[in-house]
Formats: C-alpha cells, sequence, structure tokens
C-alpha cells in the first residue's frame, strides 16, 4: 500500500532552517510528483510547492519562492522540504503529500511533522 | 487571505443530506478537491475533478461545480463523517494550489 512516512517533530529559533523529510514506499516514486502543505491554526492549510521526482522540476507557491528548496533523492525514494529564515509564524505541521503532475490532487498525505519555531 | 470561500460551520441531522459550499472566481475554469480531515490526522481525498471518487470513499460522497461555486454533498450523513472539509483548486492565475479556510461539519 501506498506510504509516506515523515521525520519527527523539530524546534528551531527563529532564523534557522529546517528540513523535513518524506519517505515513500507502496508505488514507484519517479512516477508520482510530491507537494508540500502546510498547516497552521492561523493560516489554515497553505499550499508551498510541487516537485517531479522524475525530473526534479519545481514549483514553488509565490509566498515561499526564495526561502523554500523542494529535492528528491530517488535511490531512496525521499523527498525533502528544506525551509530557511524561519519564523514564528512558520510554525506549523508540515505535510508531503503525492500529487501526480503538480495540479494539486492530494491522494496520499504523510503523517505530518510538527515544525515549532521559537526562541 | 484563501481565494477560496466557505462556510466556516454547517450540521446536518444523521441520515439526512448536507451541502458543503466553496467560493471562487478561480473556480470557474479549475475543478476543485475536496478533502476530510479528522483531528489529529492528514487530511483524506474524498472526491476531485468533474466526478473522481478515490477507492473506499463511500458513494454517499459526491462533488459538482455551477459558476464559481463548487459543492460537496453526503447524500446519507453518518455519525464518521463529522470532520473538517477543505476545498482546494488552482488560484485564479493557474500558476498557485489554494485551499478554502474549512468548513467544519457537526451531525446531530
Amino acid at each position: 500500500q501506498v506510504q509516506l512516512v515523515q521525520s519527527g517533530a523539530e524546534v528551531k529559533k527563529p532564523g534557522a532552517s529546517v528540513k523535513v523529510s518524506c519517505k515513500a514506499s507502496g508505488y514507484t516514486f519517479t512516477a508520482h510528483g510530491i507537494s508540500w502543505v502546510r498547516q497552521s491554526p492561523r493560516q489554515g492549510l497553505e499550499w508551498m510547492g510541487w516537485i517531479s521526482t522524475y525530473s526534479g522540476d519545481t514549483n514553488y507557491a509565490q509566498k515561499f519562492q526564495g526561502r523554500v528548496t523542494m529535492t528528491t533523492d530517488t535511490s531512496t525514494s525521499t523527498a525533502y522540504m528544506e525551509l530557511r529564515s524561519l519564523r514564528s509564524d512558520d510554525t506549523a505541521v508540515y505535510y508531503c503529500a503525492r500529487d501526480l503532475d503538480g495540479s494539486g490532487v492530494f491522494h496520499y498525505w504523510g503523517q505530518g511533522a510538527l515544525v515549532t519555531v521559537s526562541s | 487571505s484563501s481565494e477560496l470561500t466557505q462556510d466556516p460551520a454547517v450540521s446536518v441531522a444523521l441520515g439526512q443530506t448536507v451541502r458543503i459550499t466553496c467560493q471562487g472566481d478561480s473556480l470557474r475554469r479549475y475543478y476543485a478537491s475536496w478533502y476530510q480531515q479528522k483531528p489529529g490526522q492528514a487530511p483524506v481525498l474524498v472526491f476531485s475533478g468533474k466526478n473522481n471518487r478515490p477507492s473506499g470513499i463511500p458513494d454517499r460522497f459526491s462533488g459538482s461545480s455551477s459558476g464559481s461555486t463548487a459543492s460537496l454533498t453526503i447524500t446519507g450523513a453518518q455519525a464518521e463523517d463529522e470532520a473538517d472539509y477543505y476545498c482546494s483548486s488552482r488560484d485564479s492565475s493557474g500558476t498557485d494550489v489554494v485551499f478554502g479556510g474549512g468548513t467544519k461539519l457537526t451531525v446531530l
């Protein structure tokens, strides 16, 4: 069965960076892209961007341009999302989701990773 | 601020039909997707596109669209349907994905 297993919770200080991983199993990793979505009580669900696991092409949400980098390691079927220059309002649960072609239809989701930004 | 607008809360009597709506200009051009989220869990896709229900989702969930409004209808709501429901679609420019603010469904 399709599974997306994410790394654990992180606590970071303002200005730091965080890198969240998402290990896929149960399907051909390079056949489906990965989107990253975050959720906070204040902002609700926010799409951060998408990466093609086949080509490495990315499409970042305008809000996160310049601050986010999405990568993949096809040898381990793992996707990564790095967010830099963290602020307190980046505190959220970060999800990866399988997204075939960047169309924004998320058939499978990871369990989420809580990132807390606090001094 | 979200480009998709949802009612914050809706209630339905057990076994009755409820419609959850999502409004936005981009829905005139793009289909919506619908997600169900229960407390402490990741969202689950329940309907997408013109007529796509993922395997394992009960057929009491259906979707429709008219103009700038997309709707998710639950025909014969069950207690286990009590959850938050989110719509998503492309934004007006077609470059980003946006979500509605969510609708909390209470089954009475």
